[in-house]
């Protein structure tokens, strides 16, 4: 069983609309939560973070975090044209490694 | 500022040879992690170094070399290439190593293929 799950889409939504993301894991030791976006030929880039459970907010951007279901989400509300690239999940265990998920590619049509 | 730098762009190299790939941190970052990604997929941790000691290796075989220098560049060797050693190599700069961290910066990468 991988540590990190992610469904690869590639999910096609039109500009406006509120986009979720998700991620699975089997490892209940987790401690630190992250979301990268990663256009294409390009490095990912940090979004957000969130340390144990809960929810954050950034802008148009909200990441929430369900230890209990071992379940990490990312929403976009009023997605963008801008917004279409690849979203990774990534999580850490103090002081271990971070492990990704495969990426979910998004299209936001104008 | 200059993010992290890193070279060759690119790079095709034939099944057995041996490649080197480079790697600048941000100014001020003392620690480097190097990931590969292949095409479809996400990151996968190969090695972390802080202060020109191995912090930390992944799952991959002995083939695969990194070191780290006193200005904090590093480089990320692979021997007898495969040609699943085709991919995205990530280098992400960290500035300390900090055991409780989420930050990292990532550069463009150097895509590698084996043919």
């Amino acid at each position: 069983q991988k540590e990190v799950e992610q469904d690869p889409g590639p999910l096609s939504v039109p500009e406006g609309a509120i986009v979720s993301l998700n991620c699975t894991y089997s490892n209940s030791a987790f401690q630190y939560f992250m979301w990268y976006r990663q256009y294409s030929r390009k490095g990912p880039e940090l979004l957000m973070y969130t340390y144990s459970s809960g929810n954050k907010e950034d802008g148009r951007f909200t990441a929430q975090v369900d230890k209990s279901s071992k379940y990490i989400s990312l929403f976009i509300r009023d997605s963008q044209p801008s917004d279409s690239a690849t979203y990774l999940c990534a999580m850490r265990v103090t002081g271990n490694q971070f492990y990704f998920g495969t990426g979910t590619s998004l299209t936001v049509i104008p | 500022d200059a993010g992290v730098t890193q070279s060759p762009t690119h790079l095709i190299k034939t099944r057995g040879q041996h490649v080197t790939l480079r790697c600048s941190p941000i100014s001020g970052h003392k620690s480097v992690s190097w990931y590969q990604q292949v095409l479809g997929q996400g990151p996968q941790f190969i090695f972390q170094y802080y202060e020109k000691e191995e912090r930390g290796r992944g799952n991959f075989p002995d083939r695969f070399s990194a070191r780290q220098f006193p200005n904090y560049s590093s480089e990320l060797n692979v021997n007898a290439l495969l040609l699943g050693d085709s991919a995205l190599y990530l280098c992400a700069s960290s500035l300390i190593y900090v055991q409780s961290s989420y930050e990292q910066y990532f550069g463009p990468g150097t895509r590698l293929t084996v043919t």
